[in-house]
């Protein structure tokens, strides 16, 4: 089974500053996907970015990027200028080839304070 | 078009009812997922139509829990003698076809279920 693990609770930044949440995933499969997906208050789960296993090349959109590690089965976002929008739970989450269900990890609850 | 949508918002219902969730996919998708999200936790999968079958239910926790899409576009979750572990926000989601992994799934707000 996989199982996906983000270590950090919590965590607090400045407007404008660069913030980093992390992840860590546990499969045997070789083919997979990875996503960050963000949820405010509304409860809707927004995709931020998503990786493909096979690509080397890290993700990015605009201001969000990713570093995936996929020796070290890490799979961490960057948060670059950000603003107090990004407030909210995010999410990591995995897919495997061949199924269609998202399995997330517990979520990091981001706060950008002015 | 529109996004996902979820009726009702909020439920409440006291402990041994039957309650229904509504889920309205985005136009045109053919895959649609449920998921249930408990207070601090992720969406845990729950199941997973194809058109109107559903191609995986292993997530749903026992047979209380029962959902259907008999026209292949609006889903309804069904919970027959619900209990106080059944609280949780209960969410939906559909992609365009399910069955490449490059589909996106775009998610519903959610019904948020309280079982008194």
């Amino acid at each position: 089974a996989q199982t996906v693990t983000q270590s950090q609770p919590e965590m607090s930044v400045q407007e404008a500053e660069t913030v980093t949440l992390s992840c860590t995933y546990d499969t045997s499969e070789n083919n997979y996907y990875l996503f960050w997906y963000k949820q405010p208050p509304s409860r809707q789960m927004i995709l931020v970015i998503r990786q493909e296993a096979y690509k080397q090349q890290n993700a990015t959109e605009n201001r969000f990027s990713v570093n995936f590690q996929k020796a070290a089965k890490s799979f961490s976002l960057k948060i670059s200028d950000s603003q107090l929008g990004d407030t909210a739970m995010y999410f990591c989450a995995f897919l495997y080839w061949g199924a269609q269900k998202l399995v997330f990890g517990q979520g990091t609850r981001l706060t950008i304070n002015p | 078009g529109a996004g996902v949508s979820q009726t009702p918002s909020n439920k409440v219902t006291e402990k041994g009812k039957y309650v229904e969730l509504r889920c309205d996919p985005i136009s045109g998708h053919t895959a649609l997922y449920w998921y249930r999200q408990s207070l601090g936790q992720g969406p845990e999968f729950l199941i997973y139509f194809q058109g109107t079958g559903a191609a995986d239910d292993s997530g749903l926790p026992n047979d209380r829990f029962f959902a259907v899409r008999p026209e292949g576009s609006v889903s309804t979750l069904k919970i027959q003698r619900t209990e106080r572990g059944d609280s949780a926000v209960y969410l939906c989601a559909s992609s365009a076809n399910g069955r490449e992994n490059t589909d996106t799934q775009y998610f519903g707000p959610g019904t948020r279920l309280t079982v008194l």
